[in-house]
């Protein structure tokens, strides 16, 4: 089936590391996505990884993928303020729709 | 032009309205999707579009009405909506593929009163 399960709160001091988990159960995923949503906006694309890569890194941001377990983190590092929001994870199995994850609120304290 | 717009950003409609969210993008995007989301939830798909005709609805009821125009616009016609309607509707384009993801409107927020 497809699943997508998260923790649903993460709280940082400004300046730590910050890593969100997210576990999928489709293994047909080829395609492993993070969306970032700010209060009152849409979605923006965070960053994506594909299935055949173990780590992905883009700036302050990190991709880790066990496809064997599943599991996807991302890691914000030198987490600022402007970087409190939702982190949605999401898959794309073979039925091609976009499977969403709930969540991880990210509160980033001063 | 890398970005879905929405119009409006806030809608209050009666039970008893008619009124359109508008969604627009220019990217030559081939699939376009309407979300519904809840505060503090995942979006939740309602249909797709794809080459301008619907290939997906997710069991939607039939006081949502959409519309594809044509490659660029994509339309969600609302009649008699209820108060558990109200929630920021989404929007969302994508090339096809799942290697690039979607992108995403900044929603429409739609209170039903």
């Amino acid at each position: 089936g497809e699943d997508v399960e998260q923790s649903l709160f993460l709280s940082v001091r400004e300046g730590d590391s910050s890593v969100i988990n997210c576990t999928y159960t489709d293994s047909s995923s080829t395609y492993l996505y993070w969306y970032k949503q700010e209060p009152g906006a849409g979605l923006q694309l965070l960053t994506y990884i594909f299935s055949n890569m173990d780590m992905k890194q883009d700036q302050r941001l990190t991709v880790l993928l066990n496809k064997k377990d599943k599991h996807l983190s991302l890691r914000i590092a030198d987490t600022q303020t402007g970087d409190s929001a939702i982190y949605f994870c999401a898959e794309t199995p073979n039925t091609g729709k976009l499977i969403f994850g709930q969540g991880t609120t990210l509160q980033v304290k001063p | 032009d890398t970005e879905v717009t929405q119009t409006p950003k806030h809608l209050v409609m009666g039970m008893t309205n008619k009124k359109s969210l508008k969604c627009e993008q220019h990217m030559g995007h081939r699939a376009m999707y309407w979300y519904k989301q809840k505060a503090k939830k995942p979006p939740e798909l309602m249909f797709v579009y794809s080459y301008e005709k619907l290939s997906i609805n997710e069991s939607v009821p039939s006081r949502f009405s959409p519309e594809c125009p044509n490659s660029s616009l994509l339309n969600l016609h609302l009649h008699a909506l209820q108060p558990e309607d109200s929630a920021l509707y989404l929007c969302a384009s994508s090339q096809g593929g799942r290697a690039y993801g979607y992108t995403f409107g900044s929603g429409t927020r739609l209170t039903v009163v």
